[in-house]
């Protein structure tokens, strides 16, 4: 149990589109997502954390408008980011806790070159 | 601010123990996790610990400190399928707060 998945695994855009990642908890309620973004060999950062039906909550110096998170059910987190630029290539990453619980379960990531 | 140090990478043969520490200052705490990512691939959990002492689960074990803001992944019987990037992480509320992250890489 507790499986997470990503889509898609890997995306490449061109400078000023949208990209759209989906996060989906596929055999538990996610009562709570995170978004978090990995440059090479370097540690998780964590973007936002969302909870179903309420806005996310963005950690400092991430751009909400830039980086449009929705949680629309209990099973599914997506981030949008707009109008992507090549510094915003990296590795995203979600993850989600079932309630009452400390561990997260992290998606396989996606992997965005914005050129 | 919150911060935690763990050395950027460790080299060891199969077979051996290795030990990775880390020490944290977090504004919250309510537990030390670890974590382990291959390249490429998602973090996956290991252990966690909310209270001082030692906890195993197979090779591994984790240990903590609250007193010292000090933990440890303690990985036995080491296996090329080991290396990979092990992160420390801080629970604080229902956040993780992660440190830089250990290259571990194994030789034979």
């Amino acid at each position: 149990g507790a499986v997470v998945s990503q889509h898609p695994s890997r995306v490449i855009c061109k400078s000023g589109t949208s990209v759209k990642i989906e996060c989906r908890s596929l055999d538990f309620q996610a009562t709570t997502m995170f978004w978090y973004r990995q440059f090479p060999k370097k540690s998780l950062m964590l973007m936002a954390t969302s909870n179903e039906g309420s806005k996310a909550t963005y950690e400092q110096g991430v751009e909400k408008d830039k980086f449009l998170i929705n949680h629309a059910s209990l099973t599914l987190s997506t981030l949008t980011v707009t109008s992507a630029h090549p510094e915003d290539s990296s590795f995203y990453i979600c993850s989600a806790t079932r309630e009452s619980s400390y561990e997260q379960y992290f998606g396989p990531g996606t992997r965005l070159t914005v050129t | 601010g919150q911060s935690l140090e763990q050395p950027s990478e460790v080299t060891a043969v199969e077979g051996a123990i290795v030990q990775i520490n880390c020490t944290y200052q977090t504004s919250g705490f309510y537990g030390l996790s670890w974590y382990q990512q291959h390249d490429g691939g998602a973090p996956t959990f290991l252990s966690y610990n909310a209270l001082d002492g030692l906890e195993e689960t197979g090779r591994f074990s984790s240990f903590l400190s609250r007193s010292d803001s000090y933990g440890y992944l303690l990985l036995q019987e080491l296996q090329m399928k080991d290396s990979a990037s092990y992160f420390c992480a801080v629970i604080d509320g229902n956040k993780l707060v992660f440190g830089a992250g250990t290259i571990l890489r194994v030789k034979s």
